[in-house]
């Protein structure tokens, strides 16, 4: 049973619009949140992440929510550009090595 | 610097060969990991090591063995390919277990007949 659900597979926005991810966990001892970022015939990439004692952490375009009480979390990127096409992986851990992703969401940029 | 090395990029095993796949990262870092991603599931840890000489199973380790090698080297091996084990699989690495973060290599895609 996945702990860590991303129910979008995929999403379309025009270059310098927002974006809007969204990530849901069941696990409730999950305190970390992780974003990566995936573009094809490459491993992922660390986007961002967030601890358990915030709600945003913000790095430039990218700015990560979180809502403990609804166990559900957002990436926002703004404005979207063309190498932001890529899939976005949500992760999370209770604070050990053990990340839980989600499925992915495949972004399109587009021009 | 290179980062985190895989190889083959690519393989095709027919069921009941073996294979060994081969990881390796420059960056000093204790902690190495091996995942697949299959579609749909995202990706799921099969074996983790936090040091030399140290292995762990993750989610999914049925049908696979781990060895580290040294602190560089972490290598997964399939002793009689299944076709469920068609898969891309990632190698990863980071400092220490816990909330560091982990570098992922450019992965292996495998294709069990």
């Amino acid at each position: 049973d996945q702990q860590v659900k991303q129910n979008s597979p995929s999403l379309s926005v025009q270059e310098g619009r927002i974006s809007i991810l969204n990530c849901d966990y069941t696990n409730s001892m999950f305190d970390y949140f992780l974003w990566y970022k995936k573009y094809p015939a490459e491993g992922p990439t660390f986007l961002i992440s967030i601890s358990s004692i915030k709600d945003k952490n913000e790095d430039g375009r990218f700015t990560v929510f979180l809502n403990k009480s609804a166990k559900h979390l957002s990436l926002h990127i703004v404005p979207s550009q063309p190498g932001d096409s890529a899939v976005y992986f949500c992760a999370a851990t209770p604070n050990d090595y053990k990340l839980s992703f989600g499925a992915g969401t495949t972004v399109t940029v587009r021009a | 610097n290179a980062g985190v090395t895989q190889t083959p990029k690519f393989q095709v095993l027919k069921t009941g060969q073996s294979m060994t796949l081969q990881c390796a990262q420059d960056m000093n870092h204790n902690s190495m990991y091996w995942y697949r991603q299959d579609p749909g599931m995202g990706l799921r840890l099969i074996y983790y090591s936090a040091s030399e000489g140290t292995t762990d199973k993750g989610e999914v380790p049925n049908g696979y063995n781990v060895s580290r090698l040294n602190k560089r080297e972490f290598s997964l091996r399939l002793e009689s390919a299944a076709p469920s084990q068609t898969s891309v699989y990632f190698c990863a690495s980071s400092e220490a277990k816990g909330r560091e973060t982990q570098y992922f290599g450019p992965g292996t895609r495998l294709l069990v007949l």
